[in-house]
């Protein structure tokens, strides 16, 4: 099946840890998208790749870092400078396909994984 | 800054029933998509709309958009249980390549049995 894989759905981390979360896709994509969502809010975009070995800074960068070394994997890490880290992260991808001169981004997501620091 | 603005933010109907959400944004765009969110889960597409077009169906969904009042309708008919989620519009602005969508903060609906 193809698809948009996250792990772990729920971590927990101390105050002062580093943690990273999973991502992988086996669509062939060659975008990938991190994003935070925060309880009844919409999502802001904290990093995104549209090729491997390459990677661009979203609205909300600071705290995080992220790696494309392949093109299935794009893995998140919350670094403690992330003051407040606690929320859920979803992971996407896309094809970014063009058609004439219109260019379309139908993303794909995974499942997300839900961050808590204690 | 949020580009998509979805208006009611809660809807509650009862099945049967349809359901009209909407979506204001601020700059130009190439596309508007619809998603929905389960609860606890990732997002769905729903459906995609480019700039040059003013209405597209899919099932049970009916978009429209008006660019000249940068808004766009998303019209679910006779709702099911299974369509309580939250939904969301996402933009892809102009020009702005493979950079990601810029999310409203979502309509949350809620289908009464």
């Amino acid at each position: 099946d193809g698809g948009i894989t996250q792990s772990p759905k729920y971590l927990f981390r101390k105050e002062g840890q580093n943690v990273t979360l999973s991502c992988e896709q086996n669509l062939n994509h060659d975008a990938m998208y991190w994003y935070r969502q925060d309880p009844g809010q919409g999502l802001r975009l904290i990093y995104y790749s549209q090729i491997v070995n390459d990677f661009q800074k979203g609205d909300i960068a600071e705290g995080y870092s992220v790696s494309r070394e392949k093109k299935e994997s794009f893995p998140l890490t919350v670094t403690s400078a992330q003051k407040n880290p606690t929320a859920f992260y979803l992971c996407a991808s896309s094809i970014f396909g063009t058609s004439g001169r219109a260019i379309y981004n139908e993303q794909f997501f995974g499942p997300g994984t839900r961050l808590t620091v204690l | 800054s949020q580009q998509g603005e979805e208006d009611p933010q809660a809807l509650s109907i009862q099945e049967g029933e349809n359901a009209t959400m909407n979506c204001s944004y601020k700059t130009s765009i190439n596309n508007l998509q619809w998603y929905r969110q389960n609860s606890g889960r990732g997002l769905v597409h729903l459906i995609l709309i480019r700039s040059n077009e003013r209405e597209k169906h899919s099932g049970r969904l009916r978009v429209t958009l008006d660019t000249s009042k940068k808004s766009s309708s998303l019209l679910i008919t006779a709702s099911r249980a299974a369509d309580t989620a939250s939904y969301f519009c996402a933009t892809d602005a102009w020009g702005g390549g493979a950079d990601g969508l810029t999310f409203g903060k979502g309509t949350h609906l809620i289908i009464q049995p």
